[in-house]
């Protein structure tokens, strides 16, 4: 089946002990979120690809960064996590036919990050 | 701006009992309309959708009817299950994001 993976499901650092997340696709969606969820909340959105292009969301701490190598993989680069930043953190996929015509998003099962 | 409003949560049921939950929301044309499920320790998954007026988007049982003259998208379900204890999330699309409803916590008691 098409779905979006996320590795590894729990992740545990030390403060301000990079860390990676990742994330792959097999939908071949052309645009792929990073969001941030923490305790039930409504996700946060971090950044998106669109294609190559790299969008971040301007209230997004430069602590987070992300990769995307090619279509079907993303990754979130935390740089030196602080314990506000322990939370679940989700990747989506979408199918964009043109610019601003977004559809559904597709979602993994989301990291869920613990900083120590 | 773009904006979705569902209503506070927890919502607590018997099992069998119906569903409703609200969700209104403001938006410039005519946007999209979705609700997400997110059970427990999971990611969010697509419970159904409608894109334009008067559509209505079902799943799983569960309905619901994009009303455009009251700008509202409101979940029901006839009769709720033990399984369906989850969070639900209204949203609609606004250029390339989803902009969320806060959520409504659904407790559906045996």
């Amino acid at each position: 089946d098409a779905m979006v993976i996320q590795n590894p499901r729990y992740q545990v650092t030390q403060f301000g002990k990079p860390v990676t997340l990742s994330c792959s696709q097999t939908l071949n969606h052309n645009v792929m979120y990073w969001y941030q969820q923490k305790s039930s909340q409504a996700p946060k959105l971090l950044f998106h690809y669109y294609d190559k292009d790299f969008n971040n969301e301007a209230d997004t701490p430069d602590n987070f960064q992300s990769r995307r190598p090619n279509t079907s993989f993303c990754f979130l680069d935390i740089r030196s996590p602080g314990l506000g930043d322990a939370a679940m953190y989700l990747c989506a996929t979408s199918r964009a036919a043109e610019a601003l015509s977004y559809n559904e998003q597709f979602f993994g099962p989301g990291t869920r990050l613990t900083v120590l | 701006g773009n904006s979705v409003t569902q209503m506070e949560g927890p919502v607590t049921l018997s099992e069998e009992a119906f569903l409703t939950i609200n969700c209104t929301y403001t938006a410039t044309g005519y946007p999209s309309l979705f609700w997400y499920v997110q059970y427990p320790g999971e990611g969010l998954q697509l419970l159904l959708k409608a894109t334009k007026a008067d559509d209505k988007g079902s799943n799983k049982g569960f309905e619901a009817t994009y009303r455009k003259e009251t700008t509202s998208f409101h979940l029901e379900k006839g009769s709720v299950q033990v399984s369906d204890s989850a969070v639900y999330f209204c949203a609609l699309v606004s250029n390339y994001q989803l902009i969320w409803g806060a959520g409504t916590k659904l407790i559906i008691k045996p």
